[in-house]
């Protein structure tokens, strides 16, 4: 039962333009949205999250934005620029605020920014 | 300020061998978590430490896997005896404390093959 998807197993964007990634979820018990970004070798690195109290939260040339009517969370950079070239991962948690921080990922979207 | 460590960096035994993976969290976190990422997926939380208890290690196959956190500090996960399946990129990782908003830090990984 995957809980948290991400559909697109990878995304190909232009120097300079917007990159969209996209992130569904089934669990509506979910309160807490995180994005990570993971290069080859390396542990996933945070980037940015929300909570479901928002629908909105931006940070330098990274938004995410939350639509929990259809239980779906989008990333946009803008612009994208090649380094950032890497696996992103979603992911989502019941517990905001609460004793536990459990994380459920998604399978993640390899995104190529090419120059 | 020091990352998360891990060693060892990759791994290579034979199924029905035993091996040890070890980690060292970011000075002052309290909550130390070890997630199984299988080529292909995201990561998937095994076991999860708050100081030297845990918290939640539901998805732990205890028949094979152990844990333990000494001291509240550094930690291992142990496979005795491995199978073919647990073949994947074992992470660590930890945050100031479970609960919130704390964003998790990832180490490296080890990558584990079992032939």
């Amino acid at each position: 039962d995957q809980q948290v998807k991400q559909n697109s197993p990878s995304l190909s964007v232009q120097e300079g333009r917007i990159s969209i990634l996209n992130c569904d979820y089934t669990n509506s018990m979910f309160d807490y949205f995180l994005w990570y970004k993971k290069y080859p070798a390396e542990g996933p690195t945070f980037l940015i999250s929300i909570s479901s109290i928002k629908d909105k939260n931006e940070d330098g040339r990274f938004t995410v934005f939350l639509n929990k009517s259809a239980k779906h969370l989008s990333l946009h950079i803008v612009p994208s620029q090649p380094g950032d070239s890497a696996v992103y991962f979603c992911a989502a948690s019941t517990n905001y605020g609460g004793a536990t921080n459990k994380l459920i990922f998604g399978t993640g979207t390899l995104l190529a920014v090419q120059p | 300020e020091a990352g998360v460590a891990q060693s060892p960096r990759y791994k290579i035994i034979e199924k029905r061998q035993s091996v040890a993976f070890w980690c060292n969290p970011i000075s002052g976190h309290a909550t130390l978590y070890w997630y199984q990422q299988i080529l292909g997926q995201g990561p998937k939380l095994l076991i999860q430490f708050q100081n030297n208890g845990v918290v939640d290690d539901s998805q732990l196959p205890k028949d094979r896997f152990s844990a333990e956190r000494l001291k509240g500090v550094d930690s291992t996960l142990k496979i005795q005896p491995a199978k073919l399946e647990d073949s994947a990129v074992y992470l660590c990782a930890s945050s100031l404390t479970s609960g919130g908003a704390y964003e998790q830090y990832f180490g490296p990984g080890t990558r584990l093959t079992v032939t």
